[in-house]
């Protein structure tokens, strides 16, 4: 079964360093979503990506993060300046359809550590 | 807003017992409802969902039932396994078609 692919698993940076977080989607989805996950908080929404731009952002997604899909298979979330409460686990997500209606499906997720 | 609350983990229960996890919600409309689940070291995945008042979505022997006049979505389960053992996630779509999710239950089920 195709699933979503994310590298790396685990991150590690230094405080003000850009990460980039790279997601490839399963191939015939149109819709691409990152969530965030602190530790032992909640799943949390940052962006929606169809049709080769963010659809909706939340207040998460301020102006230090932005999202790309560079190619036909990569969907990738920077963080210019990375800050010490951005470490978390960083989930991207696809569907064929809007999120509301269609079941996400989920990639293994890549650890951010910031320090 | 839309949000969901889902009862404060963990929760912990011997093989075969019967399982409640609770969600309420809060939301304008009517949005669809979702379980996902997160097993050790891996991604959420779909467990199971209801689109409209009164529909039950089950899977795995999991069912919840979409419970308008009291704002639910309840999780439950007969007899669980130990390999049940996972984080549970309460989610209602959102307006915009992104995911509004609880704060997650972790389960751990005992042989």
């Amino acid at each position: 079964e195709p699933e979503v692919t994310q590298t790396p698993s685990h991150q590690v940076t230094q405080m003000g360093q850009e990460v980039i977080l790279r997601c490839v989607p399963i191939s015939n989805h149109l819709y691409f979503y990152w969530y965030r996950q602190i530790l032992g908080q909640k799943v949390e929404f940052l962006v929606s990506f169809y049709n080769n731009e963010i659809s909706e952002k939340s207040e998460i997604f301020d102006d230090q993060f932005s999202v790309e899909r560079p190619d036909g298979s990569n969907f990738t979330l920077k963080i210019r300046s990375t800050k010490l409460e951005d470490s978390a686990m960083y989930f991207c997500a696809s569907t064929p359809g809007p999120a509301a209606n269609s079941p996400l499906h989920f990639g293994n997720g890549t650890r951010l550590t910031v320090t | 807003g839309n949000s969901v609350t889902q009862m404060e983990g963990p929760v912990t229960l011997s093989e075969e017992a019967f399982l409640t996890i609770n969600c309420t919600y809060t939301a304008t409309g009517y949005p669809s409802l979702f379980w996902y689940v997160q097993y050790p070291g891996e991604g959420l995945q779909l467990l199971l969902k209801a689109t409209k008042a009164d529909d039950k979505g089950s899977n795995k022997g999991f069912e919840a039932t979409y419970r308008k006049e009291t704002t639910s979505f309840h999780l439950e389960k007969g007899s669980v396994q130990v390999s049940d053992s996972a984080v549970y996630f309460c989610a209602l779509g959102g307006s915009q078609g992104n995911l509004i999710f609880g704060k997650g239950t972790k389960l751990s089920v005992k042989p």
